[in-house]
């Protein structure tokens, strides 16, 4: 009955790989989001989908991904990984109307 | 860009005592909200006050919105070792459903 779920909950890989982060919600959310934290615990959004429409598309490299194949759905694919992605990557989902999010507990990416 | 800024940064204090935690912003809000974070673990939101509210409680939550002076803040009174966590503000503008965070504040209750 877990809301919003991540997997995987850890991911460890090394640099120049590829590999994806999904993301379920089962809240009858409409606009899911892809947060990104850093060591020093700074969120700053990524990407977001309203009804399976990118609708907020920050400054990231385009080595990541977005898709949502429905409402419900929102996965990051991230390709050629670097050091520098090392973070803790966080789903979330509200709805339209600026009520609170509802975020999963995180995948923590570690680049090696 | 960054909205809400944390102020203090790290809190320590005894259980039982009121924790205070500060966030200013530099645009005008729709909403105002506060997280919290436990280690290892996403938010959980705790509260949201929009920007015609002047003062939200929830519990032992209490929230002030200033909105002239374009800050926020949140009391957490009788505090247990269990509000051990990170707390983050959040502003959400107009026309946009995308949530600015703060830095957040690591509030540390000694049992």
């Amino acid at each position: 009955d877990t809301a919003v779920s991540q997997t995987p909950k850890y991911l460890v890989t090394q640099m120049g790989n590829d590999k994806s982060i999904k993301c379920e919600q089962n809240l009858g959310h409409d606009t899911m989001y892809w947060y990104k934290q850093d060591s020093k615990k700074f969120l700053k959004i990524m990407f977001s989908y309203n009804n399976k429409e990118l609708i907020i598309n920050e400054t990231v490299p385009n080595r990541f991904s977005p898709k949502s194949p429905d409402k419900a759905h929102l996965n990051l694919h991230i390709n050629s990984l670097e050091l520098g992605d090392s973070a803790v990557y966080f789903c979330a989902s509200s709805l339209t109307g600026n009520y609170g999010y509802t975020f999963g507990s995180g995948t923590r990416l570690t680049v090696v | 860009s960054q909205q809400g800024e944390e102020d203090p940064q790290a809190l320590s204090i005894q259980e039982g005592e009121n924790a205070t935690m500060n966030c200013s912003y530099k645009t005008s809000i729709n909403n105002l909200q506060w997280y919290r974070q436990n280690s290892g673990r996403g938010l959980v939101h705790l509260i949201l006050i929009r920007s015609n509210e002047r003062e939200k409680h929830s519990g032992r939550l209490r929230v002030t919105l200033d909105t002239s002076k374009k800050s926020s803040s949140l009391l957490i009174t009788a505090s247990r070792a269990a509000d051990t966590a990170s707390y983050f503000c959040a502003t959400a503008v107009y026309g946009n459903n995308r949530l600015a965070f703060g830095k957040g504040n690591q509030v540390v209750v000694i049992p």
